[in-house]
């Protein structure tokens, strides 16, 4: 079945490193998706990284694929308070434009 | 460009009451999402559509209709609203990505409509 989890909740001090973990368990999946969620809005697209990859950097954002336990993980460097959001992975499996999300990560930074 | 826009933002109705929430993109894709967004569920599908004319049944599609006259539109209907159907709804669109190393549907969502049914 295809099933994505998350962690409810991670908080951090600002200028820390924050690390959201997302397991999931269709090994078909060939693209896997972080949204950000800032309150009261959509979500936006933050990275993705293809199932044949191990890590994608972007900027502060740092993306690993542990294929062979389905584990996906997001690290933000230098955390900022504007980073405070909640944070969802999602996973697409081949030829699909359907995403199947996981509950969300809420991200809270302190000063 | 406006991205993808929903209206209304807010809405209140009673048990029984209909309502359409309408989503807009101008952005010429091809893809469009129902979502709705439950405390501690993530988002659920509800209805998408794979083109103008063409709609298709999500994870939970019971109590929703939904239209897609035109390719810009995408319209979802609650026929004789529930309680249940209280929740945040978030449309989205997307197309097909092609670059040299990805094939992909990326998904743009609207800012949400919030419903009550009481």
């Amino acid at each position: 079945g295809e099933d994505v989890e998350q962690s409810l909740f991670l908080s951090v001090r600002e200028g820390d490193s924050s690390v959201i973990n997302c397991t999931y368990t269709d090994s078909s999946s060939t693209y896997l998706y972080w949204y950000k969620q800032e309150p009261g809005a959509g979500l936006q697209l933050l990275t993705y990284i293809f199932s044949n990859m191990d890590m994608k950097q972007d900027q502060r954002l740092t993306v690993l694929l542990n294929k062979k336990d389905k584990h996906l993980s997001l690290r933000i460097a230098d955390t900022q308070t504007g980073d405070s959001a909640i944070y969802f992975c999602a996973e697409a499996m081949d030829s699909s434009y359907k995403l199947i999300f996981g509950s969300g990560t809420r991200l809270l930074v302190r000063p | 460009n406006a991205g993808v826009t929903q209206t209304p933002k807010f809405r209140v109705l009673k048990t029984g009451q209909s309502m359409t929430l309408l989503c807009a993109q101008d952005m010429n894709h091809e893809y469009m999402y129902w979502y709705r967004q439950d405390p501690g569920m993530g988002l659920r599908l509800i209805h998408y559509s794979v083109g103008e004319g063409t709609t298709a049944k999500g994870e939970v599609p019971d109590g929703y209709n939904v239209s897609r006259l035109k390719k810009q539109n995408f319209l979802l209907g609650l026929e004789s609203a529930a309680p249940s159907q209280t929740s945040v709804y978030f449309c989205a669109s997307s197309y097909v990505g092609r670059t040299a190393d990805y094939v992909g549907f990326e998904q743009y969502f609207g800012p949400g409509t919030r419903l009550t049914v009481t």
